[in-house]
């Protein structure tokens, strides 16, 4: 079993929606959750950051993260084609020297239709 | 500025030859890091630099060497590589006491 499973997709929307993308993980000593989209042939930009449970919103984007169930989402208000990419979740447990090895999901893959 | 820039974009080398990937960032983050993404695939953990000290290689093979000169810079040699490596190389840096990573734009390598 994989520490953090994601469905891949491909999950196609029409343009405004709201989008929920999800992953589940094992190990509850995760404590940092990330969210990053990766457009085709780039870098993975970091889009939410959370620590520990709860909600975190930045314009269009939420970042829920509900430690108890090992259940992270990120919502997409508002959907535009513009979102199209893939969706990599990430997390990771506290360690010492500050560098936290991310543990990603598979990432899902998200067409948004004009 | 969350900016970590990386050279050159794209890469083509053959098996024989010597080449050099170089990442730098300048947030003043003390940790840095070198990631291999295949197609379709997430990130896969390379090495970590903290501090400009090695503390992380994920067993990478020796024909990968990483190197940090400064607290800035990150470079990675590579000699002798397989076809097999082709792929996109990521580096990343995340500040001392945070967690998240902020990534380059990658350097796509063919190996011929």
């Amino acid at each position: 079993q994989k520490e953090v499973e994601q469905d891949p997709g491909p999950l196609s929307v029409p343009e405004g929606a709201i989008v929920s993308l999800n992953c589940t993980y094992s190990n509850s000593a995760f404590q940092y959750f990330m969210w990053y989209r990766q457009y085709s042939r780039k870098g993975p930009e970091l889009l939410m950051y959370t620590y520990s449970s709860g909600n975190k919103e930045d314009g269009r984007f939420t970042a829920q993260v509900d430690k108890s169930s090992k259940y992270i989402s990120l919502f997409i208000r508002d959907s535009q084609p513009s979102d199209s990419a893939t969706y990599l979740c990430a997390m990771s447990r506290l360690s010492s020297g500050n560098t936290g090895k991310l543990i990603f999901g598979q990432g899902t893959t998200l067409q948004v239709k004009p | 500025d969350t900016e970590v820039t990386q050279t050159p974009k794209h890469l083509v080398m053959g098996m024989t030859n010597k080449k050099s990937l170089k990442c730098e960032q300048h947030m003043g983050h003390r940790a840095m890091y070198w990631y291999k993404q295949k197609a379709k695939k997430p990130p896969e953990l390379m090495f970590v630099y903290s501090y400009e000290k090695l503390s992380i290689n994920e067993s990478v093979p020796s024909r990968f060497s990483p190197e940090c000169p400064n607290s800035s810079l990150l470079n990675l040699h590579l000699h002798a590589l397989q076809p097999e490596d082709s792929a996109l190389y990521l580096c990343a840096s995340s500040g001392a006491g945070v967690y998240e990573q902020y990534f380059g734009p990658g350097t796509r390598l063919t190996v011929t």
